[in-house]
């Protein structure tokens, strides 16, 4: 079974800084997709990043990016000028694409972003 | 664009009853997903469905039950309610293609659930 693992239960950063939340995952499969999601106070679930493994090239949008190291089975995201808004809880997730009756997202245990003015 | 609804966004119940979520989501979506998120936890998938039929089963309790109907909406019922089910329950809905070009899961805003 795939496992995410987040190892920073709550990192800070300061305004207009940059902040890299990490991620690692285990699995067997060889294609697969990685996300970062973001949840304000408002609890919304908010797709921040997606990579798909066979893309050897890391995914970017707008301030934040990915380093996907897929050997290591390492997905961290990287926040540059870090805002405000960006103060929420950041999951990683797994899902497989093997087929439709394993199609579930697997989070880890979420990162805590503290952004500071 | 649609996204995906939920209802209702706040549910009070007692120790013992039943309620009812259910899940609209984005149009042509085959896809839905349920989750449950406890206070300072992350989701934790309950079950899916696929083109209507369960596709997928994580660790629901035997005292819920879900289903997806004929317009591709989903209901997630929950019965014998009891005080740690008190939680924000997701629905998420994809698509789903054969050759593995499936999209990301979009999720709504999430019900509530409150179980005094």
């Amino acid at each position: 079974a795939q496992t995410v693992t987040q190892s920073q239960p709550e990192m800070s950063v300061q305004e207009a800084e940059t902040v890299t939340l990490s991620c690692t995952y285990d699995t067997s499969e060889s294609d697969y997709y990685l996300f970062w999601y973001k949840q304000p106070p408002s609890r919304q679930m908010i797709l921040v990043i997606r990579q798909e493994a066979y893309k050897q090239q890391n995914a970017t949008e707008n301030r934040f990016s990915v380093n996907f190291q897929k050997a290591a089975k390492s997905f961290s995201l990287k926040i540059s000028d870090s805002q405000l808004g960006d103060a929420a809880m950041y999951f990683c997730a797994y899902r497989s694409k093997i087929s439709y009756n394993t199609d579930k997202l697997i989070f880890g245990t979420g990162t805590r972003l503290q952004v500071f003015p | 664009a649609a996204g995906v609804i939920q209802s209702p966004r706040h549910l009070i119940k007692e120790k013992r009853e039943t309620a009812t979520l259910k899940c609209y989501p984005i149009p042509r979506h085959d896809t839905v997903y349920w989750y449950q998120q406890g206070p300072g936890q992350d989701p934790q998938f309950l079950i899916s469905f696929y083109e209507k039929m369960q596709s997928d089963k994580g660790s629901i309790p035997d005292r819920f039950s879900a289903q997806q109907f004929s317009d591709y909406h989903s209901e997630l019922n929950m019965s014998s309610l009891e005080l740690g089910d008190s939680a924000l329950y997701f629905c998420a809905s994809s698509l789903w293609r054969w050759e593995g070009m499936n999209t990301e899961a979009f999720f709504g805003q999430g019900t509530r659930l409150t179980v005094v």
